[in-house]
């Protein structure tokens, strides 16, 4: 089975300031990492996503994240906060041959003026 | 890209009536959908699992006589919640399989439920 650890529910940052958003995973096979964005009272808008090949991965919005195995954790970073960032975000993870996504528990990103 | 489209976006009922949730992929065919129901400031629980003519496989502890899924075509899956109670009032989310998206799955736009 797997499942996703995400730290502090809230996470409140400076207009400007690095966003950090911290995702660690557990999946006894290699597994496929997600980062969704969802704002209030809507479905859930794909970041980025990391399957095979490079660990670094470019999302939309100018986010990105990077697959490091040996600390089990897929990290998404964005290097200067905009106050359209604020909004829910999830982590998730699927492995090949299942269908089904595990979420973390969300970071509600907060942004400061 | 891939879109689905859920509908109604919002919807309030009465104590024992039936609401029913229509979640549609307009542009690919999923034969897997998946319905997920989210409290407020909680993360997505998946409910059910639905495949196109076939029965839906529920998580532990939902409840298949109160919560019907039917996914009768390659393009719509349907969540019935059935005399509702206003427990049952939460934002339900479907989400699409789909193979050729960029990720793999797509996501409606949720329905908020308040059951009155």
């Amino acid at each position: 089975a797997q499942s996703v650890t995400q730290l502090g529910s809230h996470v409140s940052v400076s207009e400007g300031a690095l966003v950090l958003l911290r995702c660690n995973y557990s999946s006894s096979v290699p597994p496929y990492l997600f980062w969704y964005v969802q704002y209030p009272n809507q479905g859930l808008q794909l970041l980025l996503k990391y399957t095979t090949g490079a660990t670094l991965v470019k999302g939309i919005n100018g986010f990105e994240a990077e697959f490091k195995k040996s600390e089990t954790s897929f990290h998404l970073t964005k290097p200067s906060a905009h106050m359209s960032d604020a909004a829910e975000y999830f982590c998730a993870v699927s492995r090949y041959g299942n269908n089904r996504l595990a979420f973390g528990k969300g970071n509600q990103v907060v942004v400061i003026p | 890209g891939a879109v689905v489209s859920q509908h109604p976006s919002r919807v309030i009922c009465k104590s024992g009536t039936s609401v029913k949730i229509e979640c549609r992929s307009l542009d690919f065919q999923a034969t897997t959908m998946f319905w997920y129901r989210q409290f407020p400031k909680k993360s997505l629980m998946l409910m059910a699992t639905s495949n196109e003519g076939s029965k839906a496989t529920y998580e532990q502890g939902v409840e298949k006589d109160k919560f019907l899924i039917n996914h009768a075509s390659l393009t719509l899956s349907t969540l019935t919640v059935t005399s509702a109670h206003p427990e049952d009032s939460s934002f339900y989310i479907c989400s699409a399989r789909d193979e050729q998206g960029p990720g793999g799955y797509t996501f409606g736009s949720g329905t908020r439920l308040t059951v009155v």
